[in-house]
């Protein structure tokens, strides 16, 4: 069964520096999804993307951070000046539809991210 | 007040229980999703309704969307099944899910 693959499974970096997470999704899914998960709470949203363009964001997803479908590919994600509160594990998804008529999402197995 | 809420927070049981997952929203839904999100924290879809009744194994989804209710319930419940279960609806005002804040599961042998 295909999969979203998401590397790497683990990045620690240092504050201030820029990371770049990337995913795989499934090839012919049309929506993206990033989230993210601080240790111990809730999955939080953070954008979606259709259409390559960012379709929706949460007041997370601020200026430091930006997304990418750089090839037909990959989908990334950009942290330019990390924070020890971005250490979190970060979840890629994604959706062969969205709107109108909806199917599952599927995950990757996550990043998780440590600013030191 | 959070728009999809689930209960229980926790829950413990033994192997072999009957467990029951509670999720309300107050919003108009065009799809419902049950997650599962394991200790690892890998998380994987389980189901995707938006009326009656789907099952799969031991798992079991049902929805009123009248009521705006939805139960997960797991049979013969097994020490594996240990994991954080989140419901999650589709809106159609919105791309994104509105997520619950999950239901901890532990089964004890």
């Amino acid at each position: 069964e295909p999969e979203v693959t998401q590397t790497p499974s683990h990045q620690v970096t240092q504050m201030g520096q820029e990371v770049i997470l990337r995913c795989v999704p499934i090839s012919n899914h049309l929506y993206f999804y990033w989230y993210r998960q601080i240790l111990g709470q809730k999955v939080e949203f953070l954008v979606s993307f259709y259409n390559n363009e960012i379709s929706e964001k949460s007041e997370i997803f601020d200026d430091q951070f930006s997304v990418e479908r750089p090839d037909g590919s990959n989908f990334t994600l950009k942290i330019r000046s990390t924070k020890l509160e971005d250490s979190a594990m970060y979840f890629c998804a994604s959706r062969e539809t969205g709107t109108g008529t909806y199917s599952p999402l599927h995950f990757g197995n996550g990043t998780r991210l440590t600013v030191t | 007040k959070n728009e999809v809420e689930q209960s229980p927070q926790n829950l413990t049981a033994q192997e072999g229980e009957f467990i029951t997952i509670n999720c309300s929203y107050s919003v108009g839904i065009s799809a419902l999703h049950w997650l599962q999100q394991h200790p690892g924290g890998g998380i994987v879809s389980l189901f995707m309704l938006s009326s009656g009744k789907k099952k799969h194994g031991r798992l079991i989804a049902t929805i009123n969307i009248q009521e705006k209710h939805s139960s997960l319930h797991i049979t013969a419940s097994h020490p594996r099944d240990s994991a954080v279960y989140i419901c999650a609806v589709d809106t159609y005002s919105n791309y994104q899910l509105i997520w619950g804040a999950g239901t901890k599961l532990i089964i004890k042998p």
